[in-house]
């Protein structure tokens, strides 16, 4: 059974630092892999989506990256803003199987 | 460009009571999917389907129902709720090409069960 892990579950940082939140998974036969934000009360919206057969998808200050040999996957932010307070979420495939999220403060 | 509705946003239910949870999608997506998001477990599948008349149980079915008599819609049944109910619900579609295509969450209907 595929299990998705997202460290650390909580994590503050001043602005303007760049950052990294990790998502590991634990079978490497996967379609895609996307990351999603979801901000108190709201649903989630989807940020990138990188499909197994590539390595990365940028989109502005975002870059995540994806490693199927050893089951994982990073989202980089660069120079945070207050605005990307949010929660991140990390989802496998199309059933989609959700790791339990990243709750991201950002300090002004 | 609506995307994905879901309807109400806010529920309160007596134990026993039944509703029916609404889904729309206007984007033609062949992939439509229930997920309850609760503190501390994450999202959890409830329903999918792949298409106009096809459903199947996802992790946490018991309690649900769903039908899909049209591309657009994808309602959610609870026939008698109970409090482990209380919960999240969102909404989800995707076209089918498996893969290549993001997900669209609806903004979520929130479940209480008295």
């Amino acid at each position: 059974k595929q299990e998705v892990t997202q460290i650390p579950a909580a994590l503050s940082v001043p602005e303007g630092e760049n950052l990294v939140l990790n998502c590991s998974f634990t079978d490497s036969a996967i379609y895609n892999l996307q990351w999603f934000r979801q901000d108190p009360g709201k649903g989630l919206t989807s940020l990138l989506l990188i499909q197994s057969s590539q390595r990365e998808q940028t989109s502005g200050r975002l870059n995540a990256s994806l490693d199927k040999s050893s089951g994982r996957s990073t989202l980089y932010i660069a120079a945070s803003q207050p605005g990307d307070s949010a929660t991140y979420l990390c989802a496998l495939d199309d059933k989609i199987i959700f790791g339990k999220g990243t709750r991201l403060h950002i300090l002004p | 460009n609506a995307g994905v509705t879901q309807t109400p946003k806010f529920q309160v239910l007596k134990t026993g009571q039944s509703m029916t949870l609404q889904c729309a999608q206007d984007m033609n997506h062949e992939y439509m999917s229930w997920y309850r998001q609760d503190p501390g477990m994450g999202l959890r599948l409830i329903h999918y389907s792949v298409g106009a008349g096809i459903t199947d149980q996802g992790e946490v079915p018991n309690g649900y129902n769903v039908s899909r008599s049209t591309t657009e819609d994808f309602p959610l049944r609870l026939l008698s709720a109970a409090p482990s109910q209380t919960s999240v619900y969102f909404c989800a579609s995707s076209s089918r090409d498996r893969g290549n295509q993001p997900q669209h969450f609806g903004d979520g209907t929130r479940l209480s069960i008295l």
